[in-house]
């Protein structure tokens, strides 16, 4: 069952603009993650933030939770073309459980 | 780094065929999952493994079996292909027994096509 649902669908942007990513989901999470994956490729663990945290930093990446609105969201700023990928939320439910739910995805483009 | 080797990247099949596909990983992970991912759909589990010998159904096990006879190995098996099995296939990993507190390590997945 899908649990976290990305929006928007599809992003595009020039070089050097930020691109922010929603992530959307239905029941209580004990921890959340952001993976990206390239074209043809496997996915790629990118953050994990807790429930318990607010926001996350991982070089240009930053992850906020907001726990009351069900939602997160992944900042990339300054995105280079090398940003082009899709870019996926999963959630887990409580602590103990051994598989993530997926999203969608968000289709992000990077223009030089 | 984990490496997490799927056998093949691209595999045709036909219909009604038995097709295996492989997943090696060499950092003693205890877990192993397989997903599949369909446009529209994303990743959807189908069967996963905590230990040798061990399995437990995903989100979508129908058609598919599995089989964990090393630490290092998990294969998920078509038992008979049909075309709606068309699909990309990934597998992943994860250190320590309670799998959803650490990061997912991915292979490149196989494409599949059943003709």
């Amino acid at each position: 069952s899908q649990q976290g649902e990305e929006d928007p669908q599809a992003l595009s942007i020039q070089e050097g603009e930020n691109a922010t990513m929603n992530c959307s989901y239905k029941t209580s999470i004990n921890n959340l993650q952001w993976y990206r994956q390239n074209s043809g490729r496997g996915l790629v663990h990118l953050i994990l933030i807790r429930s318990n945290e607010r926001e996350k930093h991982s070089g240009r990446l930053r992850v906020t939770l907001d726990t009351s609105k069900k939602s997160s969201s992944l900042l990339i700023t300054a995105s280079r073309a090398a940003d082009t990928a899709s870019y996926f939320c999963a959630t887990v439910p409580y602590p103990g459980y051994s598989t993530l739910t997926f999203g969608k995805g968000t289709m992000l483009l990077v223009s030089p | 780094d984990v490496k997490v080797t799927q056998s093949s990247r691209y595999l045709v099949k036909r219909t009604g065929e038995k097709v295996f596909l492989e997943c090696v990983q060499d950092m003693d992970h205890e877990n192993m999952f397989w997903y599949r991912q369909d446009p529209g759909l994303g990743l959807r589990l189908i069967y996963f493994s905590y230990d040798v010998k061990m399995k437990e159904k995903g989100d979508i096990p129908e058609g598919y079996s599995v089989s964990r006879e090393k630490k290092e190995r998990f294969s998920l098996i078509l038992e008979s292909a049909s075309t709606n099995q068309t699909s990309m296939y990934l597998c992943a990993t994860t250190f320590g027994r309670v799998s959803g507190n650490q990061p997912q390590h991915f292979g490149d997945g196989t494409r599949l096509s059943i003709l």
